[in-house]
């Protein structure tokens, strides 16, 4: 069965750049969700997305921004990077209200 | 915001062992989900339990729900290398809302 597609699936930016990362859902989830997981951490929700319109915002940084489009793939886009930053971040899938499936993530480093 | 407490945060057993994890709150979980996740990957959905006392059984694995929904376990009969992994609780996620996870119960089976 078809599952989340997350690319890249390695990002290596500087501090201060900006870096784009698309989330491709399982087909026929309407609702996608985004998670940033630092090391040794669980996953924190930043943002999700029903219908192309934004639905539950979490910890999700001011420098960071997303959307959900027309195909339903959603693009996470993250501004001024700093060392903290550097994590494995999630999206993840659903049919609205029904459980969440994750992507293999992308891990970025910010050196 | 709702907190999950999992316990034990580390546990190492034999292979053919039997083990069962622990995920708390002090709030009743509207639903729980039980995730499990390997490194560099993505947690995957083991169950949802909604239901006050439910048991749901997944092929060595069994997840009570408590009476409350203040409590869930996870028990593991005869524990296979295989399952080794991190182990999540998550609550929340109804309709297109994030979840919030617990801290995990990282599980290594010895051959």
């Amino acid at each position: 069965a078809a599952g989340v597609i997350q690319s890249p699936r390695h990002l290596i930016k500087e501090k201060r750049e900006t870096a784009t990362l698309k989330c491709y859902p399982i087909p026929r989830h309407d609702t996608v969700y985004w998670y940033q997981q630092g090391p040794g951490q669980d996953p924190q929700f930043l943002i999700s997305f029903y219908e192309k319109m934004q639905s539950d915002k979490g910890s999700i940084p001011d420098r960071f921004s997303a959307q959900q489009f027309s195909d339903y793939h959603s693009e996470l886009n993250m501004s001024s990077l700093e060392l903290g930053d550097s994590a494995l971040y999630f999206c993840a899938s659903s049919k609205e209200g029904q459980p969440q499936h994750f992507g293999d993530g992308t891990r970025l480093s910010i050196l | 915001t709702q907190l999950l407490e999992q316990s034990p945060q580390f546990l190492s057993i034999q292979e053919g062992e039997n083990l069962t994890v622990y995920c708390n709150s002090s709030s009743v979980f509207s639903s729980l989900q039980w995730y499990r996740q390997e490194p560099g990957e993505g947690p995957v959905l083991l169950v949802t339990v909604v239901t006050g006392g439910e048991v749901k059984k997944l092929k060595r694995l069994t997840f009570q729900f408590g009476d409350a929904r203040k409590d869930s376990s996870l028990h593991i009969t005869a524990a296979q290398p295989g399952d080794t992994g991190l182990y999540l609780c998550a609550e929340g996620g109804g309709g297109a809302d994030g979840l919030t996870f617990g801290k995990g119960t990282h599980l290594i089976i010895q051959p």
